[in-house]
């Protein structure tokens, strides 16, 4: 069974300050994994993913994260925090179901991203 | 280009009531459908996905049922509102390299 952990329900930075946001994952086989971002009342965007390609993952809106299999973690970092980047985060894990065509999501349960001017 | 379209964006309803929330998707054929409920601080829980017209999975026990009378619609209902279903619905579609794309998604408050 897979699972996805994001080790910090809350995130502070300042304006101008790196964010980094920490998740680790358990699967299976070999997962596919995204990071989304959900704004208040707000349906969820894809900001980038992992599909055993390039181990580092460009996103959207200067978002990036690396897939690291030995420490089974998927980590999203961005070099300078804007203030339109609080939001709240989701990191996924995603498999195949009974090896048809469907595949399933386990989310994360979110880190909330502030942003202090 | 596909959009994903819910409603309504918001609801409010009392406790015992029906419910029906509609999603369809425009610009894609044969897309696997998904309804999730976020409900506050608990993250997102998936309640169905459907892989075609008339197919429907459900995930967890629950006061909710799912339809797909059309291959671009996905409804969910319920005959009976519980305090415990208010939450934000998201309905979500899969692309062929299968991420899933979200809509605006529904905001229901049973009193």
């Amino acid at each position: 069974a897979q699972s996805v952990t994001q080790l910090d329900s809350h995130v502070s930075v300042s304006e101008g300050t790196p964010v980094l946001l920490r998740c680790n994952y358990s699967s299976s086989y070999s997962p596919s994994l995204f990071w989304y971002v959900q704004h208040p009342n707000k349906g969820l965007q894809l900001l980038l993913k992992y599909t055993s390609a390039a181990t580092l993952v460009k996103g959207i809106n200067g978002f990036e994260a690396e897939f690291k299999k030995s420490e089974t973690s998927f980590h999203l970092t961005k070099p300078s925090a804007h203030m339109s980047d609080a939001a709240e985060y989701f990191c996924v894990v995603s498999d195949r179901i009974s090896g048809g065509s469907n595949y399933k999501l386990t989310f994360g349960k979110g880190t909330l991203l502030t942003v202090n001017p | 280009s596909q959009t994903i379209h819910q409603w309504p964006a918001t609801l409010v309803q009392p406790v015992g009531s029906p419910l029906s929330l509609e999603c369809t998707v425009e610009g894609t054929s044969n897309p696997n459908l998904y309804w999730y409920r976020q409900a506050a601080g608990r993250g997102l829980q998936l309640l169905f996905y459907s892989v075609g017209i008339g197919q429907i999975s459900s995930e967890v026990p629950q006061n909710l049922s799912a339809s797909r009378p059309q291959d671009r619609q996905f409804i969910l209902s319920s005959k009976k509102l519980l305090l415990s279903d208010s939450g934000f619905y998201l309905c979500a579609w899969t692309s062929l390299s299968y991420e899933q794309y979200f809509g605006p998604g529904t905001r229901l408050t049973v009193t």
